[in-house]
Parts: structure tokens; sequence; C-alpha cells
């Protein structure tokens, strides 16, 4: 049984650019949620999807999107990059709907925003 | 501002001490969650403890849970080195579809 994976690992960008982050699940987990991690603070919540389907969001602009795929893989989308969009990106996936069990993280994607 | 705070932010104990971290909320909550993290990876889940229960333990791990204060507690018995990253608290409220991490609290276990 295979665990969260994120690819890439790192990247760098510059400002107004638009960036793609790709994660895949763990096997037969259906919902996959994103999170924002800036230096030195928590994650914020970004999304989440369900069977395919946006299923929660936190507080994020409509800059950030996502997709999930039918493999369960899922992809986060941020358009017109920002210095403040600087941060480690996590996704994490879980059995069932929502979050009444324990999520798996991925070892995260360090964006950098020049 | 966070659903999860956590208290202190930042924990230095000497190996083979306790280490007791604590954590509050704001809403109604399902379940409150413990993770770890290491230097800037991702988070291993440590424990889940249901909002009908008060107390739970997995190995040197107990955690504690108050509704009526809104509040739990992360008990580290027999700290050792590795025990040395950041801990997180998480809740899933029962109105939002929305999962809150607290800030964190830094824990530094010496040799």
């Amino acid at each position: 049984e295979t665990g969260v994976t994120q690819s890439p690992t790192h990247l760098i960008k510059t400002r107004g650019q638009q960036v793609t982050l790709r994660c895949s699940s763990q096997s037969g987990h259906n919902t996959v949620s994103w999170y924002q991690q800036a230096l030195g603070q928590g994650p914020q919540f970004i999304f989440q999807y369900y069977r395919e389907e946006e299923n929660g969001r936190g507080n994020f602009p409509p800059r950030f999107s996502g997709l999930q795929f039918p493999n369960y893989s899922s992809e986060l989308n941020v358009n017109a990059l920002e210095l403040d969009d600087s941060a480690l990106y996590l996704c994490a996936s879980t059995p069932g709907q929502y979050h009444y069990n324990e999520q798996f993280f991925g070892p995260g994607t360090r964006l950098t925003v020049l | 501002s966070q659903q999860g705070e956590e208290d202190p932010q930042a924990l230095s104990i000497q190996e083979g001490e306790n280490a007791t971290m604590n954590c509050s909320y704001k809403t109604s909550i399902n379940n409150l969650q413990w993770y770890r993290q290491n230097s800037g990876r991702g988070l291993v889940h440590l424990i889940l403890i249901r909002s009908n229960e008060r107390e739970k333990h997995s190995g040197r791990l107990r955690v504690t849970l108050d509704t009526s204060k809104k509040s739990s507690s992360l008990l580290i018995t027999a700290s050792r080195a590795a025990d040395t990253a950041s801990y997180f608290c998480a809740t899933f409220d029962n109105y939002g579809q929305n999962f809150v991490f607290g800030p964190g609290t830094r824990l530094s276990v010496l040799p």
C-alpha cells in the first residue's frame, strides 16, 4: 500500500505566473484535502474534494482551484501568483466524506514565488 | 482567527521529562486530532479523540478532551530527542466542512 505522494518537491515561480501541484492519494481513499502552510504557522485548509466534487472550502480566493480525478489523484492550481503564496502546500487523503478519521499527509511541495 | 490555539508556542525540556501541550478551540466539534511535523515536512497523525471521549492513550501519548472548556491536552511521557518536532491540534467543527489547525507548539527535547 503506497502512501500519499506529491510532486514536485520544490518549485520556484515568479509573481503573476500560474502553478499546478499534484497529489496521489493513498489507496482506497476517496477524499483529498489541500492545505497551505506558511513558515512557522499551522496548515490552513484550502479545500476538500470528495468523489471529484469540491466538498468544502476555506478562506481562499477563487484563483485557488482544484480537481480530483476518477483515480482519486488531485491537482491544486493557483493563478496569478502573489509573493504571499510562497508556502509549503500539503495534500492529505482520508477514507470517507468528512474528517471523521485521521488524515494521511504527503511530504508537501515547497513553492517559492519571486 | 484560528479555531485551534496551542499553548505554549515553544517548549524545551530534557530527555526523560514529560511534555504537556494544550489546545483550545471555539466551536462545537466532532473530533479533535493531534499531529506531529518534523522540520517542515508532512504531518503525521498521532491520535484522534472524539467529542464523546474524555481521555485516550497511545503508547507514550495521553490526550484529554474537555468539551465544556473547549480544550484538549497532549502529554508525552519519558520524552526522547526524536520527539523534537512541532505539534498541532486540529478540529473538525460540526457546522462547517472545515478542518482547522492551530499554530502549533514547537517542542525541543535536549539529550
